[in-house]
């Protein structure tokens, strides 16, 4: 999967408490992205980065926050977990802007109860 | 209405058959179209690439625009087993990827 891996794969978690979804690449890649994916709604942008401590909100931002200290890692953080952000969530990277470099993670698939 | 719809299926087409997988969608400003395709519990992986209006054609697989009724399609001929999967449309009005708008994908099963 073009040098990503998310973690966790899997994870069950609690309402109320707060959630951290790493992604890591190995491609030196400039643009990292995280999306959600429900049924009947197809893959929705959370946030984006564009390089080292550079964030941008996507169409679903609210609720979920993100960092990225160093290329490899982007993480997501969901501060007080909901029941509506039970989703799979997928990273995925890309050497430039343009809409046919982007290569996707495997997901994580994230349950909130 | 949604920016971008497809029929959620799901397609079970015998071996060997040709599938049309369709989008349609409301922005007329949308000029780059993408078909994905998503194997169960992986990530998707583009398939196709194409720019207004048009057919393209990789090996099996042609993706047809069609900008005046606001339809894109992806054929697939000869169907394989392994081609079972979802297919995601996207499209965007710009070449920026995080830009790009998602169908919410048609699953299809091709039986041996």
């Amino acid at each position: 999967d073009a040098g990503i891996t998310q973690s966790p794969r899997h994870k069950v978690t609690e309402t109320g408490t707060p959630v951290t979804l790493r992604c890591h690449q190995t491609e030196n890649h400039r643009y990292m992205y995280w999306y959600r994916q429900d049924p009947g709604h197809g893959l929705r942008l959370i946030h984006y980065s564009y390089g080292v401590k550079d964030t941008d909100k996507g169409e679903v931002s609210d609720g979920y926050s993100v960092s990225r200290s160093k290329t490899e890692d982007f993480l997501l953080t969901l501060e007080s977990a909901t029941s509506s952000q039970t989703s799979v969530y997928f990273c995925a990277i890309a050497p430039g802007a343009y809409n046919t470099e982007a290569f996707f993670g495997q997901g994580t698939r994230l349950t909130v109860v | 209405q949604k920016e971008v719809e497809q029929d959620p299926g799901p397609l079970s087409v015998p071996e060997g058959a040709i599938v049309s997988l369709n989008c349609t969608y409301s922005n007329s400003a949308f000029q780059y179209f993408m078909w994905y395709r998503q194997y169960s519990r992986k990530g998707p992986e583009l398939l196709m690439y194409t720019y207004s209006s048009g057919n393209k054609e990789d090996g099996r697989f042609t993706a047809q625009v069609d900008k005046s009724s606001k339809y894109i399609s992806l054929f697939i001929r000869d169907s394989q087993p392994s081609d079972s999967a979802t297919y995601l449309c996207a499209m965007s009005a710009e070449t920026s990827y995080d830009k790009v708008i998602f169908g919410p994908g048609t699953s299809l099963s091709v039986i041996p």
